[in-house]
């Protein structure tokens, strides 16, 4: 049964423009919600978080949006760079150390 | 600040035999959890590490243990080697209080042949 779910195995976007990054979970009892970025042969990279009691949160480029009543958060990267060319996971947690990962969506920034 | 260390960066073992990664995380960081992430599975959890007691396990067999250690080290051990076990094994930690923000290090990619 996975509770988080990424339903976009990859994302291409060109450089300068949004990239947007869906997760749906199942679980009502999460009350945190983090994006991870990744490449390959490295640890996952904290990118930003967002509390089960706010629906949005801002760091820089990064944006997450929170939607309980849909079960749906998505990452918003703007303007995407190059650099940003990795695999993305959405993760929660219900109030406990243990994360909950998604399958993870590979974007691909074109120059 | 170092950031979270694991050792050693890669292993090969034969099925069988027993396997004991370790994990130093960033100092003054008291919590320390582990992922397994495969090609099939993604990033699972293991289990979590909080003053040295396991405060978290996840839905994997006996053979995958820890332990943390008073200096806030800790170590996975997996015994009896399967196939299936070949992955990469994540170490995670982070303070107290800072709202599930785990820094990962790079991990130990184990080969079971």
């Amino acid at each position: 049964d996975q509770q988080v779910k990424q339903n976009s195995p990859s994302l291409s976007v060109q450089e300068g423009r949004i990239s947007i990054l869906n997760c749906d979970y199942t679980n009502s009892m999460f009350d945190y919600f983090l994006w991870y970025k990744k490449y390959p042969a490295e640890g996952p990279t904290f990118l930003i978080s967002i509390s089960s009691i706010k629906d949005k949160n801002e760091d820089g480029r990064f944006t997450v949006f929170l939607n309980k009543s849909a079960k749906h958060l998505s990452l918003h990267i703007v303007p995407s760079q190059p650099g940003d060319s990795a695999v993305y996971f959405c993760a929660a947690s219900e109030n406990t150390g243990k994360l909950i990962f998604g399958q993870g969506t590979t974007l691909q920034v074109k120059p | 600040k170092a950031g979270v260390t694991q050792t050693p960066r890669y292993l090969i073992k034969t099925r069988g035999q027993q396997v004991t990664l370790s994990c130093s995380p960033i100092s003054g960081h008291r919590s320390v959890s582990w992922y397994q992430q495969t090609p099939g599975q993604g990033l699972q959890f293991l289990f979590e590490y909080f003053s040295e007691t396991q405060r978290n396990k996840g839905n994997f067999p006996g053979r995958f243990s820890g332990r943390q250690f008073s200096n806030s080290r800790s170590e996975m051990n997996v015994s009896t080697l399967e196939l299936g076990d070949s992955a990469l094994y994540l170490c995670a930690s982070r303070s107290e209080g800072a709202n599930y923000g785990y820094t990962f290090g790079s991990g130990t990619r184990l080969t079971v042949v």
